[in-house]
């Protein structure tokens, strides 16, 4: 069966520091893979998504980048923290030619 | 501009009644659509989609209902139980596409 993880599960980060998310995939290959931000009280927002290695599109322009080193390997970066980029940050994937998507457990991210 | 609404941000039912939660979307492209659950601090979990090709699907206690003509569909949970007690999401989503649009989410309480 396939299996999503994440870490950290929760960060605190000073403003100006840089941040590094990483999310891995199980039992899978070739996934499209997502990271998502929730701000507290708000839906799920696309940041990046990715269909392959390499691949990455950005929907929301910020201070965050995004890569894809391996097929089921997903970081998400920041140089420069922001008050703003506090959040929950979940990485998810779908199969290839499916829509259904399934989440990680996701990183509670405070910028102080 | 908000393409996908949930306009109940809250909903109490009592255990063992229908709970039913509701989902408006403004852009006619969208042709597949997901409703999530989500409990604190974790990742939203899939629970049921439909094709714009259909109008109902049911898996066990979740049926989707989708009403293309009104830009709206509903999740219906029957009988309702305490564990069902969640924050639910729905998601559209353009065939083709990897960019799904989430509601901001409404929060179920079943009560026992």
């Amino acid at each position: 069966s396939q299996t999503i993880h994440q870490w950290p599960a929760t960060l605190v980060q000073p403003v100006g520091s840089p941040l590094s998310l990483e999310c891995t995939v199980e039992g899978t290959s070739n996934p499209n893979l997502y990271w998502y931000r929730q701000a507290a009280g708000r839906g799920l927002q696309l940041l990046f998504y990715s269909v392959g290695i390499g691949q990455i599109s950005s929907e929301v322009p910020q201070n965050l980048s995004a890569s894809r080193p391996q097929d089921r390997q997903f970081i998400l970066s920041s140089k420069k923290l922001l008050l703003s980029d506090s959040g929950f940050y979940l990485c998810a994937w779908s199969p290839q030619g499916g829509y259904e998507q399934y989440f990680g457990p996701g990183t509670r991210l405070t910028v102080t | 501009d908000q393409q996908v609404k949930q306009n109940s941000p809250s909903l109490s039912v009592q255990e063992g009644r229908i709970s039913i939660l509701n989902c408006d979307y403004t852009n006619s492209m969208f042709d597949y659509f997901l409703w999530y659950k989500k409990y604190p601090a974790e990742g939203p979990t899939f629970l049921i989609s439909i094709s714009s090709i259909k109008d109902k699907n049911e898996d066990g206690r979740f049926t989707v209902f989708l009403n293309k003509s009104a830009k709206h569909l509903s999740l219906h949970i029957v009988p309702s139980q305490p564990g069902d007690s969640a924050v639910y999401f729905c998601a559209a989503i353009t065939s083709g596409t990897y960019k799904y649009i989430f509601g901001t989410g409404t929060r179920l309480k079943v009560l026992a």
